[in-house]
């Protein structure tokens, strides 16, 4: 594998259901996104991990939550979420330090809350 | 803060002609800026980016950009479009620790 994959890559759950995201960089990068891509809306920045270390959480509601065992893996846990969840999901790895560095990102996982 | 605004949800251009999409950004800091393209049912791919340095950026696929600090713009352009390049642009502006504003991108249609 290369690059930033996600699984799964669709997935349709109900609003009493848990699932979780997976997302893995094969880039040597040490720092992981998770975005949320809704339809005419810009790419809500999520939760940025750098170092394995949680270092921002853009007001997302409790019922996601991110965990980041190691600096190649990602994960979001759902549960009990809303229709208005429903959307792409896009994990993204870039190197982390003084300066700027270019995103790059997973095919996403399109979530559907029924 | 940092935003991006991009005129124009949809594009049509002829296969041939020049594709224009257009970005201005808001920024309190020298910003990098970034273009992105998403075809269908997959991420975000980065298309050429503007750190310091030369303000004409060329990027893959035929693409360049040009940073225009008195008019705040960023805008994406390819003399020829070719039907492959149907896709949705994303432009993007860093803020601090590496964190991107992103636009509500445009929706670019080929028409053969």
């Amino acid at each position: 594998e290369t690059g930033v994959t996600q699984t799964p890559r669709h997935l349709v759950m109900g609003m009493t259901n848990k699932k979780s995201l997976k997302c893995e960089q094969h880039l040597g990068h040490n720092a992981m996104y998770w975005y949320k891509q809704s339809a005419k809306k810009p790419l809500e920045l999520m939760f940025v991990y750098s170092l394995e270390e949680r270092v921002e959480n853009n007001s997302v509601p409790s019922r996601f939550s991110p965990e980041c065992p190691n600096s190649s893996h990602l994960f979001l846990h759902l549960h009990t979420l809303q229709p208005e969840d429903s959307a792409l999901y896009l994990c993204a790895s870039s190197r982390r330090g003084t300066g700027i560095y270019e995103q790059y990102f997973g095919p996403g996982t399109r979530l559907t809350v029924t | 803060a940092q935003s991006v605004t991009q005129l124009g949800s949809h594009v049509s251009v002829s296969e041939g002609a020049l594709v224009l999409l257009r970005c201005n950004y808001s920024s309190s800091v020298p910003p990098y800026l970034f273009w992105y393209v998403q075809y269908p049912n997959q991420g975000l791919q980065l298309l050429l980016k503007y750190t310091t340095g030369a303000t004409l950026v060329k990027g893959i696929n035929g693409f360049e950009a040009e940073f225009k600090k008195s008019e705040t713009s960023f805008h994406l352009t390819k003399p020829s479009a070719h039907m492959s390049d149907a896709a949705e642009y994303f432009c993007a502006v860093s803020g601090t620790g590496n964190q991107f504003y992103f636009g509500t991108g445009t929706s670019l249609t080929v028409i053969p």
